[in-house]
Parts: C-alpha cells; structure tokens; sequence
C-alpha cells in the first residue's frame, strides 16, 4: 500500500531563514506528488504539485519542491520565509498504475507545523 | 459557485443521533471526495465520486457512514447513530478531473458530546 510519510512534525524557524519540510513516499509504481499549507483555521490550499516532467516544481508564495525518484522523496523548500508562511503543511500522493485509471484518491502525511518566529 | 461549500461549518450532536453533511462542489468539476481530519492526525479518505461512476467507498470507518451524489454535483454525507470517535473536521474537495489538483472546502467541524 501506499504511504507518505513527513519526517517533521514541527519545524520552527526564524524568519528570513530557509526552510526545508521533508516528504518521503512509498510506492512501486509512477506516483503524482502534491503539497498543501492549511493556514490556521482555513482550509486547505494547493501549493504545487509534481505530474511528471521538470523535477523542480515551483508553486505559489515562494515554495519550490524536488521529486527524487531515487530516494522517493518530495522535499519542500523556501529560501526565505516570512511571518505568514506559518501554517500546517501536507505531502500527498495519488498513485497511477499502467494501464488503469487513476482515481486521483491522494494519501497524506500526518503534516508537518511551520513556525516562523521573528 | 467560486469555490467549494460546505455546510454547516459547525455541527454539535448528541451521541447516537444521525447527522448529515452537505457539500457543493464547483460547477464543473466531476471528481468529489470526502476526507476526515482528526485532531493531530493527518487527512483521511473516506469516500470519492466521479461522474456516473460507483462511488469509491473503500475508506467508510463503518456502514454507520453512507454519502450520496444527486445530479452529479451536491453530495451529502450521512453519520447514522453518531459516537464520539466521529468527532473530527469533514472536508470535502473537488476535482476538475483526477490528478488535476483538489479545491478543498472549508469543512464542518463535528463535535458528538
């Protein structure tokens, strides 16, 4: 079965520092990656997502991720955070399989916090 | 509508009564899912519609956990004799088409006392 697992819980950092949430997945087969930021009591958001290509995708507010296909991995990464980047932050996948449909059904991590501290 | 709607956004109910749950999703979009998110806890899957198709229920808790689609849009999510482990925030999402990237609601948060 497939899993994604965020290695950090909480991630405190200081602003203006770069930062880097880990994602790791497991599957044996081609995999569509995403990230969501659910701000405090809002819903969730897309971020960016990773369908095949360039591995360096970029998405909104600053926040780039990097497939590894090696290392099945989806690191998300910003080189400058702000104050309002603070926020929860979830990897998902959605597993395509040859020569079926893909349901586009996404397992997520448990999350990992984001505190930006000034 | 310009996004996702999910009502009521807070539901308190007493153990053992049904709920139901409602979510409307953007016009348009044919893939719709049901996700759970417990305090602490990551999301979970819970059911997914797309199109005319048999609805993907592989993720209902129990068979106290129905949902239905009307019309290929609004779908409703039935909690029949509530405990309190169904405590959680109920979010709905909608897809112009799988893998394509989920709009999500704003959810209803459940509280069974």
């Amino acid at each position: 079965a497939q899993s994604v697992t965020q290695l950090d819980s909480q991630v405190p950092v200081f602003e203006e520092a770069p930062v880097e949430l880990r994602c790791n997945y497991s599957s044996s087969v081609s995999v569509y990656l995403f990230w969501y930021v659910q701000y405090p009591n809002q819903g969730l958001q897309l971020l960016l997502k990773y369908l095949s290509g360039s591995t360096l995708v970029k998405g909104i507010n600053g926040f780039e991720a990097e497939f590894n296909k090696s290392q099945t991995s989806f690191h998300l990464r910003k080189p400058s955070v702000h104050i309002s980047d603070t926020a929860e932050y979830f990897c998902a996948v959605s597993v395509s399989r040859h020569g079926s449909s893909n349901t586009g059904k996404l397992i997520f991590g448990q999350g990992t916090t984001l505190q930006v501290k000034p | 509508g310009a996004g996702v709607s999910q009502s009521p956004s807070n539901k308190v109910t007493e153990k053992g009564k049904d709920v139901e749950l409602r979510c409307d999703p953007i016009s348009g979009h044919t893939a719709l899912y049901w996700y759970r998110q417990s305090l602490g806890q990551g999301l979970e899957f819970l059911i997914y519609f797309q199109g005319n198709s048999a609805p993907d229920k592989s993720g209902l808790p129990s068979d106290r956990f129905s949902a239905e689609r009307t019309g290929g849009s609004v779908s409703t999510l039935t909690i029949q004799r509530t405990q309190q482990e169904d405590s959680a925030v109920y979010l709905c999402a909608s897809s112009l088409q799988p893998n394509y990237g989920y709009t999500f609601g704003s959810g209803t948060r459940l509280t069974v006392v």
